[in-house]
């Protein structure tokens, strides 16, 4: 079945220094994203949220960005900082059928180093 | 606002028995509430999607006589897991959605469920 994927699964940074988290997806359906981080041992806490019909959004200290033609979704993620390390999920959602479920990507694990 | 619970956050159960995990939505009802599956290092599975009132919906490969959903009240649902085995063991994780919001969960903290 078609699902949402990720390309590094483990990145590294200096703490103040802008993070890039990529996501492809393959459900040309999918018309929400949502990225959500999770820490150890807790549930996965929303971080930003797209349309499909928007292909920037910003929050604080984080952006996101849907490419719909290549299928891919990235976060960005201004001055990181240690407390920003955890796990990172994209999760799609593709309407129709599958109307308000999330298929989540594998993830990736993000240090920050201080 | 949008705040989920879980309880308990941790259990140990011997083979064979049953185990029952809540999830409560404490600040709003939710109508629909999902329930997930995590292994280590892995991503969140959906296995099912509790609707108040109704039968859940299973996803393709979870077995519902093994895992019981109840879905009592507009803010708690409950998730048994009958005749737990070791591979039973994960961290289960549910999320609420908002009513009015159909694309936007909220997760509870998790559940570690380890068989022995």
């Amino acid at each position: 079945g078609e699902s949402v994927g990720l390309h590094l699964p483990t990145l590294s940074v200096q703490e103040g220094d802008n993070s890039i988290i990529n996501c492809a997806y393959s459900n040309s359906a999918s018309d929400y994203f949502i990225w959500y981080k999770q820490e150890s041992g807790k549930g996965p806490q929303f971080i930003i949220d797209i349309r499909s019909n928007m292909d920037k959004r910003q929050g604080q200290r984080v952006t996101v960005l849907l490419n719909k033609t290549v299928k891919h979704l990235s976060l960005q993620i201004a001055a990181t900082q240690p407390g920003d390390s955890a796990v990172y999920f994209c999760a799609e959602n593709a309407g129709g059928t599958s109307y308000g479920k999330l298929t989540f990507g594998q993830g990736t694990i993000l240090t920050v180093h201080p | 606002g949008a705040v989920v619970s879980q309880h308990p956050s941790r259990v140990i159960c011997k083979s064979g028995t049953s185990v029952k995990i809540e999830c409560r939505s404490l600040d709003f009802q939710a109508t629909t509430m999902f329930w997930y599956r995590q292994f280590p290092k892995k991503s969140l599975m959906l296995m099912a999607t509790s609707n108040e009132g109704s039968k859940a919906t299973y996803e393709q490969g979870v077995e519902k006589d093994k895992f019981l959903i109840n879905h009592a009240s507009l803010t708690l649902s409950t998730l048994t897991v009958t005749s737990a085995h070791p591979e039973d063991s994960s961290f289960y994780i549910c999320s609420a959605r908002l009513p009015r919001a159909p694309y936007e969960q909220y997760f509870g903290p998790g559940t570690r469920l380890t068989v022995t």
